[in-house]
Protein backbone atom coordinates (compact mmCIF):
# COMPACT_ATOMS: atom_id res chain seq x y z
CA UNK A 1 0.00 0.00 0.00
CA UNK A 2 0.98 3.91 -0.31
CA UNK A 3 1.24 6.10 1.81
CA UNK A 4 2.60 9.75 2.00
CA UNK A 5 2.76 12.05 5.44
CA UNK A 6 3.60 15.84 5.82
CA UNK A 7 5.30 16.35 8.97
CA UNK A 8 4.38 19.81 9.63
CA UNK A 9 0.86 20.76 8.37
CA UNK A 10 1.99 24.78 9.01
CA UNK A 11 5.82 25.96 9.41
CA UNK A 12 6.54 29.44 10.11
CA UNK A 13 9.93 31.09 8.74
CA UNK A 14 11.51 35.07 8.59
CA UNK A 15 12.15 36.17 5.02
CA UNK A 16 15.49 35.17 3.58
CA UNK A 17 15.82 31.89 6.01
CA UNK A 18 15.67 28.37 4.99
CA UNK A 19 12.82 26.77 4.31
CA UNK A 20 12.32 22.82 5.40
CA UNK A 21 8.77 20.81 4.38
CA UNK A 22 9.22 17.60 5.10
CA UNK A 23 7.37 14.78 3.46
CA UNK A 24 7.69 11.14 4.23
CA UNK A 25 6.28 8.22 1.90
CA UNK A 26 5.82 4.58 1.88
CA UNK A 27 5.39 2.48 -1.09
CA UNK A 28 5.75 -1.14 -2.08
CA UNK A 29 7.05 -0.25 -5.56
CA UNK A 30 9.94 2.47 -6.91
CA UNK A 31 7.12 5.37 -6.42
CA UNK A 32 7.40 8.69 -8.06
CA UNK A 33 7.42 12.06 -6.02
CA UNK A 34 5.83 15.16 -6.48
CA UNK A 35 5.84 18.85 -4.68
CA UNK A 36 2.77 20.86 -5.71
CA UNK A 37 2.23 24.46 -4.62
CA UNK A 38 -1.12 26.07 -3.92
CA UNK A 39 -1.34 29.79 -3.50
CA UNK A 40 -4.47 31.39 -2.34
CA UNK A 41 -7.39 30.63 -4.46
CA UNK A 42 -5.70 29.45 -7.05
CA UNK A 43 -5.44 25.46 -8.80
CA UNK A 44 -2.18 23.56 -7.73
CA UNK A 45 0.92 23.59 -9.32
CA UNK A 46 4.00 21.40 -10.03
CA UNK A 47 7.07 22.21 -8.15
CA UNK A 48 9.04 19.44 -8.95
CA UNK A 49 9.47 15.68 -9.56
CA UNK A 50 11.18 12.82 -9.06
CA UNK A 51 10.90 9.75 -11.38
CA UNK A 52 14.07 7.60 -10.87
CA UNK A 53 16.43 9.83 -12.65
CA UNK A 54 18.85 12.02 -9.67
CA UNK A 55 17.90 12.20 -6.59
CA UNK A 56 18.22 15.37 -5.95
CA UNK A 57 15.38 17.30 -7.39
CA UNK A 58 15.53 20.94 -8.70
CA UNK A 59 12.53 22.51 -9.50
CA UNK A 60 11.00 25.81 -9.84
CA UNK A 61 11.54 29.19 -7.82
CA UNK A 62 14.60 28.05 -6.12
CA UNK A 63 13.15 24.94 -4.63
CA UNK A 64 14.64 21.46 -4.31
CA UNK A 65 14.16 17.84 -2.88
CA UNK A 66 16.32 14.71 -2.17
CA UNK A 67 14.84 11.56 -2.34
CA UNK A 68 16.01 9.72 -0.03
CA UNK A 69 15.20 5.64 -0.21
CA UNK A 70 16.70 4.89 3.38
CA UNK A 71 14.98 7.51 4.76
CA UNK A 72 11.78 6.86 2.96
CA UNK A 73 11.93 10.75 2.88
CA UNK A 74 11.06 13.27 0.17
CA UNK A 75 11.74 16.82 1.75
CA UNK A 76 11.63 20.67 -0.14
CA UNK A 77 14.13 22.77 0.61
CA UNK A 78 14.91 26.29 -0.07
CA UNK A 79 18.13 28.28 0.46
CA UNK A 80 16.28 31.31 1.08
CA UNK A 81 12.51 31.80 1.51
CA UNK A 82 10.70 34.74 0.14
CA UNK A 83 7.59 36.58 0.79
CA UNK A 84 5.96 35.26 -2.38
CA UNK A 85 6.88 31.53 -1.27
CA UNK A 86 3.72 32.11 0.96
CA UNK A 87 1.22 28.82 -0.02
CA UNK A 88 0.21 25.57 0.75
CA UNK A 89 2.71 22.82 0.06
CA UNK A 90 1.25 19.27 -0.89
CA UNK A 91 3.53 16.34 -1.52
CA UNK A 92 2.33 13.52 -3.84
CA UNK A 93 3.20 9.62 -4.15
CA UNK A 94 2.47 7.82 -7.55
CA UNK A 95 2.13 4.64 -9.13
CA UNK A 96 1.41 4.35 -12.47
CA UNK A 97 0.81 1.07 -12.84
CA UNK A 98 -2.67 0.67 -11.10
CA UNK A 99 -3.04 4.90 -11.07
CA UNK A 100 -2.78 5.10 -7.54
CA UNK A 101 -1.75 8.80 -6.58
CA UNK A 102 -1.67 9.54 -2.90
CA UNK A 103 -1.82 13.40 -1.96
CA UNK A 104 -0.19 13.96 1.50
CA UNK A 105 -2.90 16.94 3.56
CA UNK A 106 -0.61 19.43 3.06
CA UNK A 107 1.74 21.83 4.62
CA UNK A 108 0.45 25.82 5.05
CA UNK A 109 4.33 28.34 4.88
CA UNK A 110 3.83 31.11 6.45
CA UNK A 111 6.63 34.02 5.69
CA UNK A 112 7.51 36.08 8.48
CA UNK A 113 8.27 40.08 7.30
CA UNK B 1 -3.58 25.37 -25.35
CA UNK B 2 -6.05 26.03 -22.69
CA UNK B 3 -4.91 22.71 -20.97
CA UNK B 4 -7.84 21.84 -17.96
CA UNK B 5 -11.12 24.26 -17.66
CA UNK B 6 -13.25 24.08 -15.49
CA UNK B 7 -16.87 25.94 -15.18
CA UNK B 8 -17.97 26.92 -13.37
CA UNK B 9 -15.59 28.86 -11.04
CA UNK B 10 -18.21 29.53 -8.15
CA UNK B 11 -21.57 28.06 -7.55
CA UNK B 12 -24.38 28.60 -4.59
CA UNK B 13 -27.08 25.37 -4.62
CA UNK B 14 -29.88 24.39 -1.90
CA UNK B 15 -29.84 21.38 -0.56
CA UNK B 16 -31.57 18.80 -2.91
CA UNK B 17 -30.23 20.16 -6.47
CA UNK B 18 -28.29 18.69 -8.94
CA UNK B 19 -26.03 20.14 -10.72
CA UNK B 20 -22.75 19.38 -13.08
CA UNK B 21 -19.33 20.99 -12.71
CA UNK B 22 -17.51 20.41 -16.36
CA UNK B 23 -14.28 19.76 -17.09
CA UNK B 24 -12.37 20.18 -20.46
CA UNK B 25 -8.73 19.73 -21.40
CA UNK B 26 -7.38 20.10 -25.08
CA UNK B 27 -4.15 18.06 -23.90
CA UNK B 28 -5.18 14.67 -25.56
CA UNK B 29 -4.97 13.34 -21.79
CA UNK B 30 -5.77 9.67 -21.33
CA UNK B 31 -6.46 10.16 -17.37
CA UNK B 32 -8.36 12.70 -15.99
CA UNK B 33 -9.69 12.76 -12.75
CA UNK B 34 -11.77 14.78 -9.96
CA UNK B 35 -10.84 16.02 -6.54
CA UNK B 36 -12.47 17.47 -3.60
CA UNK B 37 -10.30 19.93 -1.73
CA UNK B 38 -11.32 20.68 2.51
CA UNK B 39 -9.52 22.47 5.02
CA UNK B 40 -7.00 19.69 6.93
CA UNK B 41 -7.78 17.24 4.45
CA UNK B 42 -5.61 17.39 1.37
CA UNK B 43 -7.09 16.57 -1.65
CA UNK B 44 -9.29 12.93 -1.88
CA UNK B 45 -9.96 11.88 -5.14
CA UNK B 46 -13.59 11.54 -5.97
CA UNK B 47 -13.98 9.41 -9.61
CA UNK B 48 -11.25 9.29 -12.46
CA UNK B 49 -11.16 7.49 -15.53
CA UNK B 50 -8.20 5.90 -17.73
CA UNK B 51 -9.79 6.78 -21.05
CA UNK B 52 -13.46 7.70 -22.65
CA UNK B 53 -15.31 4.85 -22.05
CA UNK B 54 -14.18 4.00 -18.63
CA UNK B 55 -14.52 4.99 -15.36
CA UNK B 56 -13.77 4.43 -11.53
CA UNK B 57 -14.27 5.30 -7.68
CA UNK B 58 -12.08 7.07 -5.94
CA UNK B 59 -11.64 7.33 -2.02
CA UNK B 60 -14.93 9.88 -1.36
CA UNK B 61 -17.54 8.82 -4.23
CA UNK B 62 -20.63 8.69 -2.85
CA UNK B 63 -23.14 11.33 -4.29
CA UNK B 64 -21.34 11.96 -7.10
CA UNK B 65 -21.52 10.61 -10.84
CA UNK B 66 -19.17 10.62 -13.71
CA UNK B 67 -19.50 9.89 -17.63
CA UNK B 68 -16.19 9.91 -19.91
CA UNK B 69 -17.85 9.85 -23.52
CA UNK B 70 -14.86 11.49 -25.21
CA UNK B 71 -11.29 12.20 -24.51
CA UNK B 72 -11.62 15.66 -23.74
CA UNK B 73 -14.47 15.95 -21.43
CA UNK B 74 -15.03 14.57 -18.19
CA UNK B 75 -17.89 15.71 -16.15
CA UNK B 76 -18.85 15.71 -12.49
CA UNK B 77 -22.73 15.35 -10.96
CA UNK B 78 -24.24 16.06 -8.21
CA UNK B 79 -27.43 14.34 -8.07
CA UNK B 80 -28.55 15.79 -4.76
CA UNK B 81 -26.61 18.58 -3.28
CA UNK B 82 -25.97 18.20 0.37
CA UNK B 83 -24.49 20.67 2.72
CA UNK B 84 -21.45 18.13 3.15
CA UNK B 85 -20.86 18.95 -0.26
CA UNK B 86 -19.66 21.90 -0.09
CA UNK B 87 -15.82 22.32 -0.93
CA UNK B 88 -13.33 23.05 -3.76
CA UNK B 89 -13.46 20.62 -6.59
CA UNK B 90 -10.63 19.83 -9.00
CA UNK B 91 -9.92 18.97 -12.17
CA UNK B 92 -7.09 16.81 -13.06
CA UNK B 93 -5.56 15.01 -16.44
CA UNK B 94 -1.87 13.26 -16.78
CA UNK B 95 -0.73 13.10 -20.22
CA UNK B 96 -0.22 9.96 -22.15
CA UNK B 97 3.33 10.12 -21.52
CA UNK B 98 2.01 8.73 -17.68
CA UNK B 99 4.55 9.84 -15.73
CA UNK B 100 2.19 10.58 -12.75
CA UNK B 101 1.97 14.45 -13.33
CA UNK B 102 -1.54 16.06 -12.45
CA UNK B 103 -2.23 19.09 -14.68
CA UNK B 104 -4.84 21.02 -12.53
CA UNK B 105 -8.11 23.16 -13.45
CA UNK B 106 -8.18 26.11 -11.67
CA UNK B 107 -10.96 24.57 -9.23
CA UNK B 108 -14.52 25.28 -9.06
CA UNK B 109 -16.15 26.49 -5.49
CA UNK B 110 -19.52 24.79 -4.40
CA UNK B 111 -21.83 26.01 -1.68
CA UNK B 112 -24.35 24.39 -0.54
CA UNK B 113 -26.91 25.69 1.66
Amino acid sequence: AQSVTQLDSHVSVSEGTPVLLRCNYSSSYSPSLFWYVQHPNKGLQLLLKYTSAATLVKGINGFEAEFKKSETSFHLTKPSAHMSDAAEYFCVVSRIRDDKIIFGKGTRLHILP
Amino acid sequence: NAGVTQTPKFQVLKTGQSMTLQCAQDMNHEYMSWYRQDPGMGLRLIHYSVGAGITDQGEVPNGYNVSRSTTEDFPLRLLSAAPSQTSVYFCASIPRSNTGELFFGEGSRLTVL
